[in-house]
């Protein structure tokens, strides 16, 4: 069964810590993406990679960064978290054509505290 | 500004029901839509999508509809079953750039069906 991973289902941390999301996929799909959820706002975008080592801005990039080292592994960082960016993060991926079906993991709760 | 809007943040419908959820756009270039499920403390999963080209797909007990002059597309569930009961999220390509595959979500809709 082909799938998205998320190392940490759930995470407490602290105002100023530092934040390592990781995402892995196994469908060697090139798209990774990473987008946080809130209530009453949606599904909102903060990065993705079409490809090792290439990432784009999404929508609310601000408090965070990206790294993609291999192809399979996609990893969101907040370099000094703060409590707005308490949320649940999602992982997802894609092959680049087509109806892009986007395969999302099971999610990260981060609480900032 | 909202591309894709999802106007009702919740419905309520009884089991063996219909259910429709509703979904407006802004943007006339998308050239196809998705529809994702979601339950609590999971990531979203792929229900049914539906092309541009087209007014109407179904997959069992879900049919999409889309009105492309109104810009509108709604999802039918009949009958509706308790464990429909999720957030249903409206989706459109972003098309940043090209091939991107990037997907832009409406604020979903949670849908409660009671037994």
């Amino acid at each position: 069964d082909v799938k998205v991973t998320q190392s940490s289902r759930y995470l407490v941390k602290r105002t100023g810590e530092k934040v390592f999301l990781e995402c892995v996929q196994d469908m060697d799909h090139e798209n990774m993406f990473w987008y946080r959820q809130d209530p009453g706002l949606g599904l909102r975008l903060i990065y993705f990679s079409y490809d090792v080592k290439m990432k784009e801005k999404g929508d609310i990039p601000e408090g965070y960064s990206v790294s993609r080292e291999k192809k399979e592994r996609f990893s969101l960082i907040l370099e000094s978290a703060s409590t707005n960016q308490t949320s649940m993060y999602l992982c997802a991926s894609s092959r680049p054509s087509g109806a892009n079906v986007l395969t999302f993991g099971a999610g990260s709760r981060l609480t900032v505290l | 500004d909202q591309q894709v809007k999802q106007n009702s943040p919740s419905l309520s419908v009884q089991e063996g029901r219909i259910s429709i959820l509703n979904c407006d756009y802004t943007n006339s270039m998308f050239d196809y839509f998705l529809w994702y499920k979601k339950y609590p403390a999971e990531g979203p999963t792929f229900l049914i999508s539906i092309s541009s080209i087209k007014d109407k797909n179904e997959d069992g007990r879900f049919t999409v509809f889309l009105n492309k002059s109104a810009k509108h597309l709604s999802l039918h569930i009949v009958p509706s079953q308790p464990g429909d009961s999720a957030v249903y999220f409206c989706a459109a390509p972003a098309g940043y750039g090209g091939s991107q595959g990037n997907l832009i979500f409406g604020k979903g809709t949670k849908l409660s069906v009671k037994p």
